[in-house]
């Protein structure tokens, strides 16, 4: 079936780089997402990766993809207080007709020590 | 821009009562989408709409109903809430150009039923 899964909670020091790490289950979901939700807040979307590639930099953000494995990762590098969330993957899978819609991991809390 | 809105922000409901959880958009998207998310177990969707006068069913629609008579209006509708339908809710929108999909997402309701 569908689902997508990640460690409920991390915790790290400042200035640490933090491991978020994901497995999805649909082999054809084209995009994988990661979204990040701040206390009493609504997701964010944070980064995404086409399908097509390995790996994505954006500034302190890096994603790994591993399509063999269907393994998703994000790493944060210089984890700062404000990174403190709750970090969710999703996959994008085909819903009826031409739609699509997306499948959200049950979200790790990352929790960044000062 | 607002984004996306919802209201109320909070609300507690007794057994049996009915509700509307309001979402609007101002963004033009033709998708709008709700979700629910219980601890630990990421967001289920609830039902999904891909334009006004056009709505799906998702993962988890028991009990609840929707209707979408203009492009930036979607309420969720509670007719006999039970204690299993207390949650937080959000709603999102995106312009789904498939396969790639980012939804933008509302600040959420939390919603109690005792």
């Amino acid at each position: 079936g569908e689902d997508v899964e990640q460690s409920l909670f991390l915790s790290v020091r400042e200035g640490d780089s933090s491991v978020i790490n994901c497995t999805y289950t649909d082999s054809s979901s084209t995009y994988l997402y990661w979204y990040k939700q701040e206390p009493g807040a609504g997701l964010q979307l944070l980064t995404y990766i086409f399908s097509n590639m390995d790996m994505k930099q954006d500034q302190r953000l890096t994603v790994l993809l591993n399509k063999k494995d269907k393994h998703l990762s994000l790493r944060i590098a210089d984890t700062q207080t404000g990174d403190s969330a709750i970090y969710f993957c999703a996959e994008s899978i085909k819903g009826g007709g031409a739609t699509n819609k997306l499948i959200f991991g049950t979200g790790t809390l990352l929790a960044v020590q000062p | 821009n607002a984004g996306v809105t919802q209201t109320p922000k909070f609300r507690i409901l007794k057994i049996g009562q009915s509700m509307t959880l309001q979402c609007t958009q101002d963004m033009n998207h033709n998708y709008m989408y709700w979700y629910r998310q219980d601890p630990g177990m990421g967001l289920k969707l609830i039902y999904y709409s891909v334009g006004a006068g056009i709505t799906d069913k998702g993962e988890v629609p028991n009990g609840y109903n929707v209707s979408r008579s203009t492009t930036e209006d979607f309420p969720l509708r509670l007719e006999l809430a039970a204690p299993s339908q207390t949650s937080v809710y959000f709603c999102a929108s995106s312009y789904n150009r498939a396969p790639y999909n980012e939804q933008f997402f509302g600040p959420g309701t939390r919603l109690t039923v005792l």
